[in-house]
């Protein structure tokens, strides 16, 4: 059974970067686009992006440009900075795989933008 | 962007009762060369992460109880929940996977009446 597990912060300073990874286990990251996907507290879901397993990106137009992804399969991981952040960052951040759909996802971190 | 809308905004359905939720694309999201509807449903409990529900626009996932069914093609599109359970008050999203950026709908939440 493939688990997704998100870890990072908790917390980040206005203007500062946020930095988040995405530990897979039970399945190989290869083969797969792996997507990131943020909920601010009592909204809906946002695609910022996602990575293929050769490192090839595409990310949200919205958000491009302060999103950098990255992806370390020897480690089976991957990764989302965020740049310049601001209080409407503030969100429950999802690491999901994707196929036809996301089809398995990490159970979220929330990452609070705050001095 | 494919911009996703759905109806209603919330509704609330007596248990064992028929649930039904509309999405619509604005743009077709029905790839010709796969003759695929590129169109996912999710159900979102307090607290946990989005499950997915359907893909294809119909394709049941693994698991899923078959109360769950999904409909339609191009830009219309319904999950309908033939027999409401109390443990399926959850609020549910359409989502497109045809172009990027990824898109979803905005939540139908469903109750209990």
């Amino acid at each position: 059974q493939v688990q997704l597990q998100e870890s990072g912060p908790g917390l980040v300073k206005p203007s500062e970067t946020l930095s988040l990874t995405c530990t897979v286990s039970g399945g190989s990251i290869s083969g797969y686009y792996w997507s990131w996907i943020r909920q601010p507290p009592g909204k809906g879901l946002e695609w910022i992006g996602y990575i293929y397993d050769t490192g090839s990106t595409v990310y949200n137009p919205s958000l491009k440009s302060r999103v950098t992804m990255s992806v370390d399969t020897s480690k089976n991981h991957f990764s989302l900075m965020l740049s310049s952040v601001t209080a409407a960052d503030t969100a429950v951040y999802f690491c999901a795989r994707s196929a036809a759909g996301h089809d398995y996802w990490g159970q979220g971190t929330l990452l609070t933008v705050s001095s | 962007d494919i911009v996703m809308t759905q109806s209603p905004d919330s509704l609330a359905v007596s248990l064992g009762e028929r649930a039904t939720i509309n999405c619509k694309s604005s743009q077709s999201v029905f790839f010709t060369s796969n003759k695929k509807n590129f169109l996912a449903w999710y159900q979102q409990k307090a607290g946990q992460p989005p499950k997915l529900l359907i893909y294809w626009a119909s394709t049941r996932e693994s698991g899923v109880p078959d109360r769950f069914s999904g409909s339609g093609s191009g830009t219309d599109f319904t999950l309908t929940i033939s027999s409401l359970q109390a443990e399926d008050v959850a609020v549910y999203y359409c989502q497109q996977y045809y172009s990027t950026p990824l898109t979803f709908g905005p939540g139908t939440k469903v109750d209990i009446k």
